[in-house]
This record gives structure tokens, C-alpha cells and sequence, in this order.
């Protein structure tokens, strides 16, 4: 069974500019999430989705993030502009509720920020 | 305070040691348990639950003190391949029945040949 999928792998960008951040869940998890994680620290979350509703987007820095889960499967999360404090390795997750089941990671994608 | 909290680490233990890791949760309400693992650039992956009665998965042992609000995770006969982060975490209910991951900073593990 494919696990979650992740691109790009690696992104490098000036501050300032847009980037967009893909990810596919595990086929049949209706629960997504985004996470960033900081060096030497661990994942924080983002956003959460169930199926293509946002139900808890509080840690989200909502003037420059965004995501969208429009049919209730894949994913996109954006950033603009970037800024040097946003370069991390962003990781999505799926379950297949948002109850007591195991999250899946995805490989993630590290964003340099110069 | 941090919500999870865990031994700063690094950890560098030779082969065969017996090592063992503790973690610090700050929300009483926390009601579930677990020790990720995540191999250097690479995605956090569930080692083990812990339950309050203590349990056990070949050389890896996990215990939980609710009262004191402790989490632990002893890895005996350290092999090369359990070099790797170790990341604590607890699940809080986020309402209708719905739960958030918390993950403390994790702990690096080295084994030395």
C-alpha cells in the first residue's frame, strides 16, 4: 500500500516569494494534516482537515499560510510570501479519522528560506 | 512550561547498553501515549503506545505515571539500527471526539559500535 506522498522533496526560494507544497494521504484516510517542523525540534500542527473541511487551522499564521483540501483527498499548502523564518521541513499526516487512529507520515519537504 | 518535555539528549551508548529515556507531559488531561521515532531526515514513525500498565515490544519497554505525569522508554541490548530520535508524545481530546498530537523536541539516540 502506497504511504503519504509528498512534493517537492526539497524546495529553495528568496524570501519574499510564493511556494506551494503537494500531498497525496494514504487512500481511504478521511483526516489530513500539515505539520512544520523546526530544527532540533519536534513537528508542530498547522492545519487539520476532515475529508475537505478545515476543523482546526488555530496554529495556521493565517497573513501568510493557506491550504486548501478542495475534494476531500489531496492536499496543497502555500506560503507568500516566504520569509527566512519559514524554512523548516514540512510534513503531512493522514489518519483515517481524527479519533484515537495511528498518523501516517509523509516524507515531508524541506524549504530553505534565503 | 512546555507542554511535553523531554531528556535533552544526545544519548551515546555502545553496543549492548541498556538506555532509557524519560519524558514530561504538562496537561493533566492527556489521555494517550506514544514514542515516535524518526531516523535523520526522514518522517516520524510510531515506535509504540504506552499504557498505563507498562508494556513491552522485544528489547523496547514503555511506561506511563499518570500521577506524576512521566513518561519512559528503555531500550536494552542497543543495536546500530536504533540510532535515531526518539520522540515523545501525548494526545489531548480537541473536542467531539477528535484528538491533537503533541510532540516533545525528541531525544537522539547513537550507538557506537
Amino acid at each position: 500500500e502506497a504511504g503519504v506522498v509528498q512534493s517537492p522533496r526539497y524546495k529553495i526560494i528568496e524570501k519574499k516569494q510564493p511556494v506551494a507544497f503537494w500531498c497525496n494521504p494514504i487512500s481511504g484516510h478521511n483526516t489530513l494534516y500539515w505539520y512544520r517542523q523546526n530544527l532540533g525540534q519536534g513537528p508542530e500542527l498547522l492545519i487539520r482537515y476532515e475529508n475537505e473541511e478545515a476543523v482546526d487551522d488555530s496554529q495556521l499564521p493565517k497573513d501568510r499560510f493557506s491550504a486548501e483540501r478542495l475534494k476531500g483527498v489531496d492536499s496543497t499548502l502555500k506560503i507568500q510570501p516566504a520569509e527566512l523564518g519559514d524554512s523548516a521541513v514540512y510534513l503531512c499526516a493522514s489518519s483515517l479519522g481524527s479519533g484515537s487512529e495511528t498518523q501516517y507520515f509523509g516524507p515531508g519537504t524541506r524549504l530553505l528560506v534565503l | 512550561r512546555k507542554e511535553v518535555e523531554q531528556d535533552p539528549g544526545p544519548f551515546n551508548v555502545p553496543e549492548g547498553a541498556t538506555v532509557a529515556f524519560n519524558c514530561t507531559y504538562s496537561n493533566s488531561a492527556s489521555q494517550s501515549f506514544f514514542w515516535y521515532r524518526q531516523d535523520c531526515r526522514k518522517e516520524p514513525k510510531l515506535l509504540m503506545s504506552v499504557y498505563s500498565s507498562g508494556n513491552e515490544d522485544g528489547r523496547f519497554t514503555a511506561q506511563l505515571n499518570r500521577a506524576s505525569q512521566y513518561i519512559s522508554l528503555l531500550i536494552r541490548d542497543s543495536k546500530l539500527s536504533d540510532s535515531a530520535t526518539y520522540l515523545c508524545v501525548v494526545r489531548v481530546g480537541s473536542g467531539a471526539g477528535s484528538y491533537q498530537l503533541t510532540f516533545g523536541k525528541g531525544t537522539k539516540l547513537s550507538v557506537i559500535p
